[in-house]
């Protein structure tokens, strides 16, 4: 896990509020990934994106749910208006995609738990 | 959809014991991940199989992928309770999208 890093680690929001989670990838890397997980579940794919550009966002919900990954500084995906369904960890990875033997490995930060009360 | 199925989603055993945990699908995958995922933390990466038949070893772990790419086994000897946590496989797609089984959660009794 090192050097993929996640703030904040917990988060809590009331009903309404935008939660913000911030990722930095490892260094040269190029490509962030978000993944959701419930407890007790396994890892669920949300968006996948480069620099600048959303590759696929299949896994995003339609609306409230938006990511991006600027030209300069950490990926963020925000969550406007949060729910309790909201209520989960959300993980952020990243690979270089640059190297043929290393194309689909992912490695992961920590983690940010959002709890919405 | 593409589906990774994990079994078992359970597994309790006693130190010293084998076990073997499944990843199975019916599309085929350019690379299978395995990552070790404890309470709190983020998953972490154990291995990567590229090629069908692949058989890799990381101490008392031993990993393979199918002569297909479709399916991967994790095989544990003499278990003990360092091992455990929640085992997930991770199959990566050509257009580089990585997609998750649900896990199998391991716990090895003292």
């Amino acid at each position: 896990n090192a050097g993929v890093m996640q703030n904040p680690r917990h988060l809590v929001r009331r009903r309404g509020q935008e939660a913000r989670l911030r990722c930095s990838p490892m260094k040269g890397h190029s490509h962030v990934y978000w993944y959701r997980q419930l407890p007790e579940e396994g890892l669920k794919f949300m968006v996948y994106l480069q620099k600048e550009n959303i590759i696929d966002e299949s896994g995003m919900p339609k609306e409230r749910f938006s990511a991006e990954f600027p030209k300069e500084g950490p990926s963020i995906l925000r969550i406007q208006q949060v729910v309790r369904g909201d209520s989960a960890a959300y993980f952020c990875a990243s690979s270089p995609l640059d190297r043929p033997a290393q194309r689909n490995t992912i490695y992961f930060g920590e983690g940010s738990w959002l709890t919405v009360v | 959809t593409q589906l990774l199925e994990q079994s078992p989603q359970f597994l309790s055993i006693q130190e010293g014991e084998n076990l073997t945990v499944y990843c199975n699908s019916s599309s085929v995958f350019s690379s299978l991940q395995w990552y070790r995922q404890e309470p709190g933390e983020g998953p972490v990466l154990l291995v990567t199989v590229v090629t069908g038949g692949e058989v890799k070893k990381l101490k008392r772990l031993t990993f393979q992928f199918g002569d297909a790419r479709k399916d991967s086994s994790l095989h544990i000897t003499a278990a003990q309770p360092g091992d455990t946590g929640l085992y997930l496989c991770a199959g990566a797609r050509r257009d580089d999208k990585i997609i998750f089984g649900k896990g199998t959660r391991l716990h090895i009794l003292p």
